[in-house]
């Protein structure tokens, strides 16, 4: 069973534009969001975070926005620009005493920008 | 920062032995480390927690007698794969988790992942 879902395999978008990258969670435990970029053979690369406090979180040109009653995030890039052509996760995870756990991964969507 | 190292980054082994993969952080101390596989086209998937000084924490389905895990140091965590065979082939990533500050908050931060080791048992 996917806790966390990312239902766009690929997205191709122009470069310039605007690039929204979607993921739903089923596990109302979540509390801490986080997006990552990755290309093949590779580790993941942190992108952008939020805490279930936040709707929203802004770095440059990324920005993640967070509907809690929805169970669903997403992130922004914009303008979106020939490196952002990746692999990109959306990840979550829960506050314990010590801090994070572990993260639940998303399949990924692919994101390809086209000149 | 954040710099988190694997190694080694690829490896290929014959079916019944043991495979030691190494995650290293290099410009800051982990108290926790994480160990993710990636197979091919699916999802990185949560293997075990792994805290320094202490035992790790194994997630469902994982067998802790194949996959031995050692956090040593705060700088260091060991993956050993033993009697690897064929359905092992995978993609070993590792995490470490940075404890940041901000002014006087202290908040847990994300994790930084290594390069990841590319592991294929014949």
């Amino acid at each position: 069973d996917q806790q966390v879902k990312q239902n766009s395999p690929s997205l191709s978008v122009q470069e310039g534009r605007i690039s929204i990258l979607n993921c739903d969670y089923t596990n109302s435990m979540f509390d801490y969001f986080l997006w990552y970029k990755k290309y093949p053979a590779e580790g993941p690369t942190f992108l952008i975070s939020i805490s279930s406090i936040k709707d929203k979180n802004e770095d440059g040109r990324f920005t993640v926005f967070l509907n809690k009653s929805a169970k669903h995030l997403s992130l922004h890039i914009v303008p979106s620009q020939p490196g952002d052509s990746a692999v990109y996760f959306c990840a979550a995870s829960r506050y314990s005493g010590g801090g994070a756990d572990g993260l639940t991964f998303g399949k990924g969507t692919h994101l390809i920008i086209q000149p | 920062g954040a710099v988190v190292s694997q190694h080694p980054s690829w490896v290929i082994c014959k079916s019944g032995t043991s495979v030691k993969i190494e995650c290293r952080s290099l410009d800051f101390q982990a108290t926790t480390m994480f160990w993710y596989r990636q197979f091919p086209k699916q999802s990185l998937m949560l293997m075990a927690t792994s805290n320094e000084g202490s035992k790790a924490t194994y997630e469902q389905g994982v067998e802790k007698d194949k996959f031995l895990i050692n956090h040593a140091s705060l700088t260091l965590s060991t993956l050993t794969v033993t009697s690897a065979h064929p359905e092992d082939s995978s993609f070993y990533i590792c995490s470490a988790r940075d404890i940041g500050t901000s002014g006087t908050q202290i908040f847990w931060n994300e994790q930084f992942f290594g390069p990841g080791t590319r592991l294929t048992v014949l």
